[in-house]
């Protein structure tokens, strides 16, 4: 297992258009997260599931933002009819249940996102 | 709310001259404080947990401390490449999520 997984690394689309993002976390993780980070900020939390169960989602999160993770593998993060400020590096992470305080969440390298 | 403020937001050292980050918290019940460090275009890349006050760990040159209000990345003797960005973060109450602040982007001249 190489770590988690993102794809793609980049991505340019035109402002209404809609994207899709792909995570594939740590195998034997059963927690997996995304976050936004825009140029000179922390990354921002944006939802989180539990094996297939959806448990939390950020309150600032618009209706335009869904994610999945059937069968609680891989997840995919939806972005429907974008706005420029989408823009950002979207970064997925997972965590096992167990450990997590002494290994910390394992961060994927990110999906750029620019709308144009 | 959950608020994590990291202090100076630049630092600029010497090689080998040694310094420290500031992280510092406001959370209601801490479950673990977490040190990142992130390259440009790159994930967060885990350094340290802490949970509770009085702790520290070492990583190489790095070493993270905890009190009830803060922690402090320290940096002995810096090389160029721990040039990078050092996030902190914050897992409290019953939440599973972490908080971050905006991080110290660290640069260390030859």
């Amino acid at each position: 297992d190489t770590g988690v997984s993102q794809d793609p690394r980049h991505k340019i689309t035109k402002r209404g258009q809609n994207v899709t993002f792909r995570c594939d976390p740590i195998s034997e993780h059963n927690r997996l997260y995304w976050y936004r980070q825009t140029l000179g900020q922390g990354p921002e939390f944006l939802t989180y599931f539990q094996n297939e169960a959806q448990l939390e989602k950020s309150r600032l999160l618009s209706d335009r933002f869904s994610a999945e993770r059937p069968k609680g593998s891989f997840s995919t993060l939806e972005i429907q009819r974008t706005e420029q400020g989408d823009s950002a590096m979207y970064l997925c992470a997972s965590s096992a249940g167990q450990g997590v305080n002494t290994y910390g969440y394992t961060f994927g390298s990110g999906t750029r996102l620019t709308v144009v | 709310e959950d608020q994590v403020t990291q202090s100076p937001e630049a630092l600029r050292l010497q090689e080998g001259e040694s310094s420290s980050l500031n992280c510092s918290y406001t959370v209601s019940g801490l479950r673990g404080l977490f040190w990142y460090r992130q390259d440009p275009g790159k994930g967060p890349e885990f350094l340290f947990t802490l949970y509770s006050a009085g702790e520290e760990k070492e990583k190489e040159r790095l070493k993270a401390t905890l009190t009830k209000k803060e922690s402090f990345l320290h940096i002995t003797a810096p090389k160029p490449e721990d040039s990078a960005t050092y996030l902190c973060a914050v897992r409290a109450g019953a939440n599973s999520k972490l908080t971050f602040g905006k991080g110290i982007t660290l640069s260390v001249r030859p």
